[in-house]
This record gives structure tokens, C-alpha cells and sequence, in this order.
């Protein structure tokens, strides 16, 4: 596609349940992000893939937390079990080439009551 | 570790010029980049740096000093529509980011 586009835009969920997030990366990009930014906080890295393959997963928090990426392209993120600490907004990115400018989405405003 | 130091907040004047400054450890560095984050959105690419010296594009320009661990965002004659977060992000093994700096343009 022309740009990075995640779904669901919002998600309001019940504690306790799972969670499932889309990204959907431009096409052609190589590399996806994942990332979690709560409010007035900077961006927090989650997990990285390079194809379909997740070379660092190292900033997931937990064991609830789990992606995965399907023919290079699309990537979920799911969230089992959520606790109201993972209220936040979910970024993907995307990129290409060396220089790894990274292009995202508009991300997904996850909120757990 | 990985630390990115920049100012919280700044306010500046419409039509003004203000400076944003950012440190980063030196260590394991391939690049440096600025994103514009406005409230509510996606952070969008502003520039990308990864020899010393400045890069300009249009009203913005980014300055890049490696042996000193230094960036800063220089943005010309301020807009409203300049009043975003700026964030300083070390392209290392992977793309560390800074907390941000709110800029509040006013008029």
C-alpha cells in the first residue's frame, strides 16, 4: 500500500482478554517495527522483523506479549490476558535499505478497563 | 546504555528560529534522525544525519557532531503548525528514542 496502516485504529477491551493488532507495512519494506508509546512518554520498543523473522524481541514485555509476520508483509501483535497497564498507543513502522528510515502507521490506541 | 537527552519543552515565537539540542552516547552509532510527532499522530521523518556537519531542507536543518555525542534540529521562521514534539532517535543495532521535546509556538 502507500503508507503504513494498522487496524484497529481503537480497541477497547475488558481486562483479562486478548487482543489481536494488524499492521500492514508498505509494500515492498523489508523490515517492521513494533512499538508502544503511553501517553506523554517516548516511543518503547517492542520487537523487530526482517522478513519473518524477529531477529530482536527483545523489548517485549512479557510473556503475553507475542508477534508474528506472515509472507513478508502483514505482522500482528497479540496481547494475552491484558492487564490495564497495557493501555497505550501500539506504532508499527516499516522500512527499506540501510539507512532504515522508518515510516509508520497511525497506530492503534489499545485501551484495558 | 542508551541514553537521548533533550529538552522537554520550549516555546517559541511565530516567525522566530529556535534550536533543539540533543546528546547521545557515542558509542555503537550508525546515524541519527529527527522525527515530528504531532499530539495524537504518527512521529513523520524530518531528517536523517550521519557525517558531521549540517543538512538543510527548507526551513529545517539538522546538525550532527559524532566525536561529540551532539544533534540539533534548527527550525526557521516558526509556523503554528510547527508546534509538535521533536524526537531525537540514535540508529545504533536498532532505533533508540528520545522522550521527546514539545515545542509550543505561539504568536
Amino acid at each position: 500500500g502507500a503508507g503504513v496502516s494498522q487496524s484497529p485504529s481503537n480497541k477497547v477491551t475488558e481486562k483479562g482478554k486478548d487482543v489481536e493488532l494488524r499492521c500492514d507495512p508498505i509494500s515492498g519494506h523489508t523490515a517492521l517495527y513494533w512499538y508502544r508509546q503511553s501517553l506523554g512518554q517516548g516511543l518503547e520498543f517492542l520487537i523487530y522483523f526482517q522478513g519473518n523473522s524477529a531477529p530482536d524481541k527483545s523489548g517485549l514485555p512479557s510473556d503475553r506479549f507475542s508477534a508474528e509476520r506472515t509472507g513478508g508483509s502483514v505482522s500482528t501483535l497479540t496481547i494475552q490476558r491484558t492487564q490495564q497497564e497495557d493501555s497505550a498507543v501500539y506504532l508499527c513502522a516499516s522500512s527499506q535499505g540501510a539507512k532504515n528510515i522508518q515510516y509508520f502507521g497511525a497506530g492503534t490506541r489499545l485501551s484495558v478497563l | 546504555g542508551q541514553n537521548i537527552d533533550q529538552p522537554t519543552e520550549m516555546t517559541a515565537t511565530e516567525g522566530a528560529i529556535v534550536q533543539i539540542n540533543c546528546t547521545y552516547q557515542t558509542s555503537g552509532f550508525n546515524g541519527l534522525f529527527w522525527y515530528q510527532q504531532h499530539a495524537g499522530e504518527a512521529p513523520t521523518f524530518l531528517s536523517y544525519n550521519v557525517l558531521d556537519g549540517l543538512e538543510e531542507k527548507g526551513r529545517f536543518s539538522s546538525f550532527l557532531s559524532r566525536s561529540k555525542g551532539y544533534s540539533y534540529l534548527l527550525l526557521k521562521e516558526l509556523q503554528m503548525k510547527d508546534s509538535a514534539s521533536y524526537l531525537c532517535v540514535k540508529y545504533g543495532n536498532k532505533l533508540v528514542f528520545g522522550a521527546g521535546t514539545i515545542l509550543r509556538v505561539k504568536s
